[in-house]
């Protein structure tokens, strides 16, 4: 089946530091990648997406590129802020399917100042 | 609209009462998604709509669950005889088309079963 794993948190940064949250899954085909991000309290809101192999996704300084080869769509920013402190969600769509979201269980990001 | 408007926020019952959640998706948007949000974030895909037909139901628990997606209404979800294990976020979601649109989705519905 479809599935979508993403490294456990919570990750704890400081401020203007590196940020990698992996993210592998499982899918047959050419599923479509996003990710999301919930802030305390509210809905997700969609952060990057990228619907082919090699395409990239990017958004206020955060990137992800879809790798078929490793299965993959790890987000990067290279300099976080305290601002950035949420929970990240790494999700697919499968090829050809109902469209339902698959999503990862979520990483929890915080940034201290 | 230009979101996803979901009522009410927060929502109390006691177990074994009726629980009726509402969203209106953004305006031209012709899917509708139901998700639940348990402990430790976990999102569980629940039902979708194309306008006013179901798309997708494998998600539902069909003994207490039920949605609508009516002309000119808001779509609903309903649960009937709640039970403590149906506490939980409900998250609707809308997009545009078919093809592995981005979803939109609303703040959410807390739904509390005491």
């Amino acid at each position: 089946g479809n599935s979508v794993t993403q490294m456990e948190g919570p990750v704890t940064l400081s401020e203007e530091a590196f940020l990698t949250i992996n993210c592998t899954y499982t899918a047959t085909g050419y599923p479509s990648l996003f990710w999301y991000v919930q802030y305390p309290g509210e809905g997700l809101q969609l952060l990057l997406k990228a619907t082919k192999a090699d395409d990239k996704g990017s958004n206020k300084g955060f990137e992800a590129t879809y790798r078929k080869e490793t299965t993959s769509f790890h987000l990067e920013k290279g300099s976080v802020q305290v601002s950035d402190s949420a929970v990240y969600f790494c999700a697919l769509i499968p090829q050809g399917g109902s469209e339902k979201l698959v999503f990862g269980k979520g990483t929890k990001l915080t940034v201290n100042p | 609209g230009e979101e996803v408007a979901q009522t009410p926020k927060h929502l109390v019952r006691g177990e074994g009462q009726k629980a009726k959640l509402y969203c209106a998706p953004i305006k031209g948007h012709s899917y509708v998604f139901w998700y639940q949000q348990v402990l430790k974030n976990e999102f569980k895909f629940l039902i979708s709509f194309q306008n006013e037909n179901v798309f997708d139901e494998t998600g539902m628990p069909k003994e207490r669950f039920s949605a609508k997606c009516l002309p000119n209404s808001p779509c609903s979800l309903e649960i009937q005889a709640t039970k403590l294990e149906d506490s939980a976020v409900y998250f609707c979601a809308s997009s545009q088309y078919r093809g592995n649109q981005p979803q939109h989705f609303g703040d959410g519905t807390r739904l509390s079963i005491l």
